[in-house]
């Protein structure tokens, strides 16, 4: 449900180990997010993106890289240069041109290191 | 840089009740005040937003007022039923809904007591 899907729901990285995070979207959004949420922090800008082939970093960019290939697909990797990876990630997407609807969210993937 | 301070942390009611949650930005050409409601588990979802050139915006049980002279901008829950409780964020955005200058707040757990 609403046109945004991430997988996979839970995954388990294990120590100096890259995992992809999966984000697509049919909802035609232009514009792409990747947050992480940790208890207490509310939501923090990893990566975002407002036209294919091109993506800005955020405030926590460090350890993380992104690729927009696609207008539909916004997958993040978690690399072995971040520390602290075990968070819950957030993709989201908006419309750049729609004043009404906001950020559509993923349901998210639990992201913890083994 | 810019912020978006969100109190309280954690509020507590009692069914019936009313509750509140304020925040306040730094970014005066902020321009878009969204709030999501993320229920445990779940996706955050945009429950009201409001614009700079409206000082307050009403939605059955959920109202949303801005003072954009002193850069507050508040959610306010009447009646408040169990199923209130969640976990809501506010949010500043500048450009619009599409503009990746949005900048969350850190989060109010409201919890309402049957």
């Amino acid at each position: 449900d609403g046109g945004i899907t991430q997988s996979p729901k839970y995954l388990f990285r294990k120590e100096g180990q890259n995992v992809t995070l999966s984000c697509e979207q049919n909802l035609n959004h232009d514009a792409m997010y990747w947050y992480r949420q940790d208890p207490g922090q509310g939501l923090r800008l990893i990566y975002y993106s407002q036209i294919v082939n091109d993506f800005q970093k955020g405030d926590i960019a460090e350890g993380y890289s992104v690729s927009r290939e696609k207008k539909e697909s916004f997958p993040l990797t978690v690399t072995s240069a971040q520390k602290n990876p075990t968070a819950f990630y957030l993709c989201a997407s908006s419309n750049l041109l729609d004043s009404v609807h906001g950020y559509t969210f993923g349901s998210g993937t639990r992201l913890t290191v083994v | 840089g810019e912020n978006v301070e969100q109190h309280p942390s954690t509020l507590s009611v009692q069914e019936g009740d009313s509750a509140v949650i304020k925040c306040t930005y730094s970014d005066s050409a902020s321009n878009y005040f969204p709030w999501y409601k993320q229920e445990l588990g779940k996706r955050p979802q945009l429950i009201i937003d409001i614009r700079s050139n409206v000082g307050e915006k009403k939605d059955q049980r959920i109202a949303v007022t801005l003072n954009k002279t002193a850069k507050h901008f508040s959610l306010h829950i009447t009646e408040t039923q169990p199923e209130d409780s969640a976990v809501y964020f506010c949010a500043a955005s500048i450009g619009g809904t599409g503009g990746f200058k949005t900048i969350f707040g850190a989060g109010t757990r409201l919890f309402v007591k049957a």
